[in-house]
């Protein structure tokens, strides 16, 4: 099993470039979260959805869109990278509202 | 929003040491998470509880609702313990809210 399928692992961009975070699940799980972590802060949420076609902002959205075409993709996409936006990304999946399944994250450096 | 806050932020121990990490909120809630984040990153879930006590292995995890307290132990640690251990609760259908975390280093 596949589980949540992260891409890429690493990224290197400049301010100013976009990009787009891939997540996908083969769990069939109706809700999908991307969470960024910071150094000395917990988790934070960017953006879930519960459901295809659904998405909703969490606690830190500015800056990230999100699209759900699909129950198993959830991209997430960075507009125009600020420095601000380095960090860890992670992507999870679940059946309910209660992650339980996260990807292995992606390390994302902004110059 | 709920706050949820984890002590200590970190902690040595020798190994076979028992060690318990705390986890207080401020809301009431209808489940609270355990996980562990290893050096290489992944975050993977230990125990969802909504009451009293689970057991895996030489985990425990229990939650005193009332007092909006729960607490995970290990017992006999092992280097390989050695992780971040993150407290997230929920209200109903509600996103999850993180604690900072617990760094764990058991010492062989």
């Amino acid at each position: 099993n596949a589980g949540v399928t992260q891409t890429p692992k690493f990224q290197v961009l400049k301010t100013g470039q976009s990009m787009t975070l891939q997540c996908a699940q083969d769990m069939n799980h109706e809700y999908m979260s991307w969470y960024r972590q910071d150094p000395g802060m917990g988790l934070r949420l960017i953006h879930y959805s519960v459901g295809a076609g659904i998405t909703d902002q969490g606690e830190v959205p500015n800056g990230y869109n999100v699209s759900r075409s699909t129950t198993e993709d959830f991209p997430l996409r960075l507009l125009s990278a600020a420095p601000s936006q380095t960090s860890v990304y992670f992507c999870a999946s679940s059946p309910t509202s209660q992650p339980q399944h996260f990807g292995d994250g992606t390390r994302l450096s902004i110059l | 929003k709920n706050e949820v806050e984890q002590s200590p932020q970190n902690l040595t121990a020798q190994e076979g040491e028992f060690i318990t990490i705390n986890c207080s909120y401020s809301v009431g809630i209808s489940a609270l998470h355990w996980l562990q984040q290893h050096p290489g990153g992944g975050i993977v879930s230990l125990f969802m509880l909504s009451s009293g006590k689970k057991k895996h292995g030489r985990l425990i995890a229990t939650i005193n609702i009332q007092e909006k307290h729960s607490s995970l132990h290990i017992t006999a640690s092992h280097p390989r313990d050695s992780a971040v251990y993150i407290c997230a609760v929920s209200s109903g259908n509600t996103p999850l809210v993180f604690g900072k975390g617990t760094r764990l280093s058991v010492i062989a």
